[in-house]
């Protein structure tokens, strides 16, 4: 079974500190690497669908970057706000074109106003 | 409004009953997926369907079975082989496949808190 890792597991910070966080996966046959967010009480949603090495994609304050060759995905949130509160989860495709998707445990980040 | 509907919200079940979970939606979506959370573990794949009367097993399926017999519902049955069940259960739907499977993204529903008395 492929092994998505992801750290810290639990994030603190105040409100308006700007945090990262890291997704580590294989970087043999690399198709993409998908970010969600899951807020409390709500479902999961899609933030960035990654393909390409090197490419960073950014919704507001949120951004990700992505290098397949060294098989890792980094998470930014500038300014951090109460809001942003959520488990944060990567996930990679497990083989081929069925869609199958294996996620990594999440990093849960918790802002303090 | 389009989306993804699971239910009940919470299912209380007695050891050795079968449980079966509601999963509907109205996206057109061909691929329909099932994942268990527990407690600081990700998200993992017990079933999941590419297109309609074909489904295939995920990382942990066994004790439990699905049925895809229409586009929109992919149920989830819980039975008593399930050593573990108390858990929550993730539907989620994508669309095609077809040569775009590992691009698209998914969407969840709102889940299913199954406790085992």
């Amino acid at each position: 079974i492929l092994n998505v890792e992801q750290s810290p597991q639990s994030l603190h910070v105040q409100e308006g500190d700007s945090t990262n966080f890291t997704c580590s996966f294989p970087s043999s046959n690399f198709y993409a690497l998908h970010w969600y967010r899951w807020e409390t009480a709500k479902s999961p949603e899609a933030l960035f669908v990654m393909t390409l090495n090197g490419d960073e994609k950014k919704k507001g304050r949120i951004s990700a970057t992505l290098n397949t060759k060294e098989g890792y995905s980094y998470l930014y949130i500038k300014g951090s706000q109460p809001e942003d509160s959520a488990t944060y989860l990567c996930a990679f495709p497990g083989s081929g074109n069925t869609g199958k998707l294996i996620f990594g445990q999440g990093t849960t980040l918790q802002v303090k106003p | 409004d389009g989306g993804i509907t699971q239910s009940p919200k919470y299912l209380f079940r007695k050891e050795g009953q079968n449980v079966t979970l509601s999963c509907e939606q109205n996206l057109n979506h061909d691929a329909m997926y099932w994942y268990r959370q527990d407690p600081g573990q990700g998200l993992r794949l017990i079933y999941y369907s590419q297109i309609v009367n074909d489904f295939q097993k995920g990382d942990i399926a066994e004790g439990y079975s699905v049925s895809r017999e229409k586009k929109e519902s992919f149920p989830l049955t819980v039975t008593s082989a399930q050593k573990n069940p108390t858990a929550f259960y993730l539907c989620a739907s994508s669309p095609g496949t077809s040569g775009r499977g590992p691009y698209n993204e998914q969407f969840f529903g709102p889940g299913t808190r199954l406790t085992v008395l």
